[in-house]
């Protein structure tokens, strides 16, 4: 069964750091990007990153560089996000989902990148 | 940095309406866009990819159209199991992709 299990939920306190894992079953782990997406309490999805698990090569959203940090253990095909300096802002459910890619049709080839697997979520509030 | 709107923000529909929600890209994304739906508490799910390709396992009333800067996601005949959220997402930037803000749908 292809499935992604996050990490249970984390309460931490302002300015300390979290990371929450995403373990991967049923597919080639390596064969596949990980992208993270972020959810505040009653807002839309916000994406924060992608790891491309085959040659660790990363991209970030730019409000968040140097604070996020993504990261693939392919030998527990285990994904991490680890998010610095946390604020109350940051309060939100975070989840990781399998990128996948699919070739169109046509030349010149082109490829098209969706998220078709997700984790359940991981809460993290930050409170003092 | 490519930015994605959705309209409406919110709807109301009964079963069986026709639903169509728009998102509109900054620029041009040529078909490079995906649609997802959310309901609460839940993880979100692909409905539709390069958009129009129905993702496997997805209802047929779902249904995707458009390229360049304008895309529509249309529900032939709503179902009760579809009163959610769902959002657009650009993919043209790969790997670094953007939400659109979102439309939901709910029970008129």
């Amino acid at each position: 069964q292809v499935q992604l299990e996050q990490s249970g939920a984390e309460v931490k306190k302002p300015g300390a750091s979290v990371k929450v894992s995403c373990k991967a079953s049923g597919f080639t782990f390596t064969s596949y990007g990980i992208s993270w997406v972020r959810q505040a309490p009653g807002q839309g999805l916000e994406w924060m990153g992608w790891i491309s698990v085959y040659n660790d090569n990363t991209n970030y959203a730019q409000r968040l560089q140097g604070r996020v940090t993504l990261t693939a253990d392919t030998s527990t095909r285990t994904a991490y996000m680890e998010l610095r300096s946390l604020r109350s802002d940051d309060t939100a459910v975070y989840y990781c989902a399998r990128v996948t890619e699919t070739s169109g049709s046509g030349s010149p080839p082109y490829y098209y990148y969706y998220m078709d697997v997700w984790g359940k979520g991981t809460a993290v509030t930050v409170s003092s | 940095d490519i930015q994605m709107t959705q309209s409406p923000s919110s709807l109301s529909a009964s079963v069986g309406d026709r639903v169509t929600i728009t998102c509109r890209a900054s620029q041009s994304i040529s078909r490079y866009l995906n649609w997802y739906q959310q309901k609460p508490g839940k993880a979100p799910n692909l409905l539709i990819y390069g958009a129009s390709s129905l993702q496997s396992g997805v209802p047929s009333r779902f249904s995707g159209s458009g390229s360049g800067t304008d895309f529509t996601l249309t529900i032939s005949s709503l179902q009760p199991e579809d009163f959610a959220t769902y959002y657009c997402q650009q993919s043209y930037s790969t790997p670094i992709f953007t939400f659109g803000p979102g439309t939901k749908v709910d029970i008129k």
